[in-house]
């Protein structure tokens, strides 16, 4: 069984640029989840999507977004990109995330802003 | 910071010899789960114990949740050098699944 798989690997912007990172969650999961491991802050979650709705969000400023579809798939969309948002951007998906299962990870994008 | 607490932040032992690595959380819990990363890689799922248990095994890792202290332990037995990796605790809200992260532990094993 495939696990949770992302793209691109690496990423390079320029400030003031868009990024879109893409996630695949393990088949028969519904539940895909978005952290961000910057140098120094720790993992931070980011957002939850569930049923192709976001549920959950964390303390982020709005220019994360992204979107979650019909195939469960989901994609983050990072706008008006800063420096500091260079980071391994980690997706994971899990069963119906109300009954708190284990959540699997993907391997992550890297993303450098220069 | 509602971010869980990991204590060493760093562990260096030698093979064969037991690891131990230590967290502490804020908020009232529905489970706690352990991960290893591998050099700034995906996180793999080691082991998850919910908040009515009080401990668990799986292979060389034992786990042990304290809820009244909000702790909780990860103990790897006869490691190996192929242990050597970060290990963080996640804990999920009773208000919700998002996962809230440990700072992490790096555990370097020498053969």
């Amino acid at each position: 069984e495939a696990g949770v798989t992302q793209s691109p690997t690496h990423l390079i912007k320029t400030r003031g640029q868009q990024a879109t990172l893409r996630c695949s969650p393990i088949s028969g999961h519904t539940s895909v989840y978005w952290y961000q491991q910057a140098l120094g802050l720790g993992l931070q979650f980011l957002l939850w999507y569930d049923e192709g709705e976001e549920r959950n969000r964390g303390n982020f400023p709005p220019r994360f977004s992204g979107r979650q579809f019909p195939n469960y798939s989901s994609e983050l969309n990072v706008n008006a990109l800063e420096l500091e948002d260079s980071a391994l951007y980690l997706c994971a998906s899990s069963l119906a995330g109300y009954r708190e299962e284990t959540q699997y990870f993907g391997p992550g994008t890297r993303l450098l802003v220069l | 910071s509602q971010q869980g607490e990991e204590d060493p932040q760093a562990l260096s032992i030698q093979e064969g010899e037991n690891a131990t690595m230590n967290c502490s959380y804020k908020t009232s819990i529905n489970n706690l789960q352990w991960y290893r990363q591998n050099s700034g890689r995906g996180l793999v799922h080691l082991i998850l114990i919910r908040s009515n248990e009080r401990e668990k095994h799986s292979g060389r890792l034992r786990v042990t949740l304290d809820t009244s202290k909000k702790s909780s332990s990860l103990l790897i037995t006869a490691s190996r050098a192929a242990d050597t990796a970060s290990y963080f605790c996640a804990y999920g809200e009773t208000s919700g699944s998002r996962l809230t992260f440990g700072e992490g532990t790096q555990l370097t094993v020498n053969p």
